[in-house]
């Protein structure tokens, strides 16, 4: 069990460009968080899914964002036509069945230019 | 709405002295707490967590938090400070039921002087 993984560690993107961002749970947990940090922030909920169904929304995530959990195991992020208050770190953490701990991946840093 | 305050933003100690981060929280039943740290450009990695039981908690590296019912606190202490142990810490709130999503504070910078 390598823990969480996330791809690409790294993003720079113009602004008005499509990207999307992969993370890899630990195997076998069915929860899936993604998250927002901006800079001198903590984290902030963005969405939930328990196995592949999305079971809530932040009102941080916007009709340009749109996230899927395709078999419950791997999730995408993805955000259209990127805009500069897009620049953050985004997180993805995984949880267990009846565990509330949740184990967080590197992140994935985007840069909109 | 669950909330999480850490009222100091960045603390600098010196390497051996003791150190107390500050976390108080807000939230209508008894919540699970965790403490995070975050180095510059990383995850986050678990210190701790209190789900009920003894009110004081053993973490890895050294860390130990108590939780105090009558004051909304989860503090996070360690006796003698590394300075490996600069980073951002911080303290999340989470909920027994439902999604389970963590809310977190805004964090503390710690750093750490020879």
């Amino acid at each position: 069990d390598t823990g969480v993984s996330q791809d690409p560690r790294h993003k720079i993107t113009k602004r008005g460009q499509n990207v999307t961002f992969r993370c890899d749970p630990i195997s076998e947990h069915n929860r899936l968080y993604w998250y927002r940090q901006t800079l001198g922030q903590g984290p902030e909920f963005l969405t939930y899914f328990q196995n592949e169904a999305q079971l809530e929304k932040s009102r941080l995530l916007s009709d340009r964002f749109s996230a899927e959990r395709p078999k419950g195991s791997f999730s995408t992020l993805e955000i259209q036509r990127t805009e500069q208050g897009d620049s953050a770190m985004y997180l993805c953490a995984s949880s267990g069945a009846g565990v509330t701990e949740a184990f967080f991946g590197q992140g994935t840093r985007l840069t909109v230019v | 709405a669950q909330s999480v305050t850490q009222p100091d933003i960045h603390i600098t100690v010196s390497e051996g002295a003791s150190l107390e981060l500050r976390c108080n929280y807000s939230y209508g039943a008894t919540p699970y707490l965790f403490w995070y740290v975050q180095s510059p450009g990383q995850g986050l990695q678990l210190l701790l967590k209190y789900f009920s039981g003894d009110t004081l908690v053993q973490g890895i590296k050294g860390f130990e938090a108590e939780f105090k019912r009558s004051q909304s606190s989860f503090n996070l202490r360690k006796p003698s400070v590394h300075w490996s142990d600069a980073a951002e810490y911080f303290c999340a709130v989470g909920m027994d039921t439902g999604r389970r999503a963590l809310t977190f504070g805004s964090g503390t910078r710690l750093q750490v002087q020879p």
